[in-house]
């Protein structure tokens, strides 16, 4: 398994601001991915982080809003820019860690409220 | 696309009772199939996992779940719920084919009333 730490745990936030969510995992692995739960809703995969390369993003998500930086094989962030109330959810970072394609983990997730 | 579809959004039930939490997904091909689970104000959890083999797999907490492939399905069961039964159950389905991402259902929040 994987162990998976998220900072900030929440924050609150005033529009047109940014936040920096930081990932930190207690092992190397290669695939990082950053996941939103709007409120009462299911998660919904934002993006793709791969060490060495460009996140990946998916349809609805774009680059510009959600930059993601992957330094290294431990760590990521993923930046919420230019924040809107909409933008309120819970971010996650996730890993796929074990064996062959493995199983993936999740984070505690931070908790974003945008005023 | 791919798609993954939880029958029940709302489930309640008594302690004791059993559960059954149904899950199809909307394609073919070999697929990794999970289930989370997401207690009050914690993280989401792995229950359990299919990747091929047996299809009836038995998780943590005395979960378990069936994979049809005829059907497309992977339903959780547990015979026996308990008051810390109670959470928000997500099943997921992994394609190689789709670059390894989860594919999440809407998920079950699931009372068990004492």
């Amino acid at each position: 398994s994987a162990v998976i730490s998220q900072k900030p745990s929440r924050d609150i936030c005033q529009r047109g601001t940014s936040l920096t969510i930081q990932c930190q995992v207690d092992s190397q692995v290669t695939m990082m991915f950053w996941y939103r739960q709007q409120p009462g809703q299911s998660l919904t995969l934002i993006a793709t982080a791969n060490q060495g390369s460009e996140a990946t993003y998916e349809s609805g998500f774009v680059i510009d809003k959600f930059p993601i930086s992957r330094p290294n094989l431990t760590f990521s962030t993923l930046t919420v820019s230019n924040m809107s109330p909409e933008d309120s959810s819970i971010y996650l970072c996730s890993v796929n860690a074990g064996q062959g394609v493995g199983t993936q983990y999740f984070g505690p997730g931070t908790r974003l409220l945008v005023l | 696309a791919q798609s993954v579809s939880q029958h029940n959004h709302h489930v309640i039930l008594s302690e004791a009772a059993s559960l059954e939490l149904g899950c199809n997904y909307s394609y073919g091909g070999t697929v990794n199939l999970f289930w989370y689970v997401q207690y009050p104000g914690q993280h989401l959890q792995l229950l359990l996992k299919y990747f091929s083999g047996d299809p009836l797999v038995k998780g943590i907490k005395g979960f378990e779940a069936e994979f049809i492939k005829s059907k497309f399905s992977f339903n959780l069961r547990k015979p026996s719920v308990q008051w810390s039964d109670t959470a928000e159950y997500f099943c997921a389905v992994r394609r190689k084919a789709a670059g390894n991402k989860l594919t999440f259902g809407g998920g079950t929040r699931v009372l068990v009333k004492p």
